[in-house]
This record gives structure tokens, C-alpha cells and sequence, in this order.
């Protein structure tokens, strides 16, 4: 079981570029959950999905920022037209109920230039 | 703001002491859990205390959980180099997502 796996590890983008961040979660867990950390803080809920659907997105900035959970394939967050204020380390986790423990990846950690 | 708040911020020791860290809460919870993450890691889970339980062990570590104060702590025994890391409290109410403190940086000198 190789546990949560998130691609890529580092990212670094230019201002006004996309950036897209995958998520697999473990084998067995269908609850999905992003959460973005920056320096000497702690995490901050972004979105939690369920296969094909969004459970809840209040943590998602409403715009340039979308996150999709499809029936075959990772879970992918997109963040349209980055600015330097992305810049962050984005941690996904997943579980296998909505009451159990996450299992987190090693995060994907973005860069603005 | 934080559901959960983490104290001390900042925690430094020798190995073999034990660390206690503590977490207050603001609202009914339905578990609480803590993780550790080492630096520039991502989070790993440590214990997961119910809101109908007390105390819970797991090894070195012992959680205790106060519905009525809202609080819980975190004692490591007999702490190791290895054990320095961040820790952190996260709160689940009903059955929402999980909501973390800021942690409490745990530093075990040898």
C-alpha cells in the first residue's frame, strides 16, 4: 500500500500560469481532503470530495481555484492565473470515512516567481 | 478563527524528559486527534480520542481529552532527538472535516 501519493513534489510557476497538483489517495479511501500550509502555520482546510463529487469547499477561494475528484484517476487541484500569494505547501490526505484519521501525502510544494 | 489552539508554541527538552503539550477548543466536538509532522514532511497521525472517551494511550504517548474544559494534552514519555518535530491538535464537530491549531514545535536536544 504506498500510501497517499501527491505529484509534483515541487512546483514552480510564473505569475498568470496554471498550476495543477495530483492526488492519489490510499487504496480503500474515498474521502478526499486538500489543505494548503504556509511557513510556521498550520493548515487550512481548502476542500474535501468524494468520488465525482465536492462534499465541501468552504475553505476554497472563490475564485481561479477549483478541485475535481473523478470516478477513475487522481484528485486534481487547479489554481488558474497563480499569483505570488499561492506560493505554499498544498498537503492532500485521505480517509476511508468521514469520523476516521487522514493519511497525508507528502504535499506539493508551490512556487510563484 | 483556530477551533483548536496549541500551547506552548514552542517546547525545548532533553531526551528522556517528558513533553506535555496542551490544545484548547471552542466548540462541541466529535473527536479530536493530534499528528506530528517533521519539517518539511507531511503530517502523520498519531491517536484519534472520541468525545466520549477519556484518555487514550499509544506507546510513549498518552492523550487525555476534558469535553467540559475543551481542552485535551499530548504527554510523550521518556522523549527522544527523534520525537522533535511540530505537533498539532485538529477538531472534528460532527462530521465535518478536520480543523488544525497553529501546533507547538517540539525541540528534543540529546
Amino acid at each position: 500500500n504506498a500510501g497517499v501519493m501527491q505529484n509534483p513534489r515541487h512546483l514552480v510557476r510564473r505569475r498568470g500560469q496554471e498550476a495543477r497538483l495530483r492526488c492519489s489517495p490510499m487504496k480503500g479511501h474515498s474521502h478526499v481532503y486538500w489543505y494548503r500550509q504556509l511557513p510556521e502555520e498550520g493548515l487550512k482546510f481548502m476542500v474535501y470530495l468524494q468520488k465525482e463529487n465536492i462534499i465541501d469547499e468552504s475553505g476554497m477561494p472563490k475564485e481561479r481555484f477549483s478541485a475535481e475528484f473523478p470516478k477513475e484517476g487522481p484528485s486534481i487541484l487547479r489554481i488558474q492565473q497563480v499569483v505570488r500569494g499561492d506560493s505554499a505547501a498544498y498537503f492532500c490526505a485521505s480517509s476511508p470515512a468521514s469520523d476516521y484519521g487522514y493519511t497525508f501525502g507528502s504535499g506539493t510544494r508551490l512556487t510563484v516567481v | 478563527s483556530q477551533q483548536g489552539e496549541e500551547d506552548p508554541q514552542a517546547l525545548s527538552i532533553q531526551e528522556g524528559e517528558n513533553a506535555t503539550m496542551n490544545c484548547s477548543y471552542k466548540t462541541s466536538i466529535n473527536n479530536l486527534q493530534w499528528y506530528r509532522q517533521n519539517s518539511g514532511r507531511g503530517l502523520v497521525h498519531l491517536i484519534l480520542i472520541r468525545s466520549n472517551e477519556r484518555e487514550k494511550h499509544s506507546g510513549r504517548l498518552r492523550v487525555t481529552l476534558d469535553t467540559s474544559k475543551k481542552s485535551s494534552s499530548l504527554l510523550i514519555t521518556a522523549s527522544r532527538a527523534a520525537d522533535t518535530a511540530s505537533y498539532f491538535c485538529a477538531t472534528a464537530m460532527g462530521y465535518s472535516t478536520l480543523t488544525f491549531g497553529k501546533g507547538t514545535m517540539l525541540l528534543v536536544s540529546p
